[in-house]
């Protein structure tokens, strides 16, 4: 079965640096994720597509402080400088086989100090 | 500028049915497959249904199957989720999305 595992929460402090994993189930370390971010009352942001390979595609306007890497079944966001606006939620996503469908991780609430 | 705005969201009676219409503009809809996602109060994000850019291939939640259908009008610009014999947890926010865009999202509240 098709799941990705994110930890509930993160900190780190303004102007660090923070890294949030996603690691995908036993049988799928080659499937590419999706990053969104949630920030506080308002609806989600796409951040990047993510491959196995590392590579990855930001959305419109995503700065060049968010960026993304993998290694085997674990995808990461890596947001760097942090600012009082990353202070958000993080889902990471990917496809299902088939029909259209996705499948979310439970999130990570970071937390800027 | 890509902009998807939801609409049809209420507050409506358990076992009632409710409309969901998202409106695309910005971008070639007819390229792109299409999902809803909702979010129940301080909850996840929970994918619901997803249709290909021809109606083709459908899928759906196992929560909502049976009692959901999705669809899309290419002419339009739009995309619709029919909900029917709704329940109590299908409370929350309902986002209309293409993957790199959201919308704002409509709000169903289900509750007598």
């Amino acid at each position: 079965q098709l799941v990705l595992t994110q930890s509930p929460s993160a900190s780190a402090s303004l102007g660090a640096s923070v890294k949030l994993t996603c690691t995908l189930s036993s049988g799928h370390s080659s499937y590419a994720i999706a990053w969104h971010q949630q920030q506080p009352e308002k609806g989600p942001r796409y951040l990047m597509k993510l491959n196995s390979d590392g590579s990855h595609s930001k959305g419109d306007g995503i700065p060049d402080r968010f960026s993304g890497s993998s290694s085997g079944a674990e995808r990461y966001l890596t947001i760097s400088s942090l600012q009082s606006e990353d202070e958000a939620d993080y889902y990471c996503q990917t496809w299902g086989t088939g029909t259209p469908n996705w499948v979310f991780g439970g999130g990570t609430k970071l937390t800027v100090l | 500028e890509v902009q998807l705005v939801e609409s049809g969201g209420g507050l409506v009676q358990p076992g009632r049915s409710l409309r969901l219409s998202c409106a695309a503009s910005g971008f070639t809809f007819d390229d792109y497959a299409m999902h809803w996602v909702r979010q129940a109060p301080g909850k996840g994000l929970e994918w619901v249904s997803g249709i290909s850019w021809n109606s083709g291939s459908i899928g759906y939640a196992d929560s909502v199957k049976g009692r959901f259908t999705i669809s899309r009008d290419n002419a339009k610009n739009s995309l619709y989720l029919q909900m029917n014999s709704l329940r109590a947890e299908d409370t929350a926010l309902y986002y209309c999305a293409k993957l790199n865009y959201w919308g704002q999202g409509t709000l169903v509240t289900v509750s007598s």
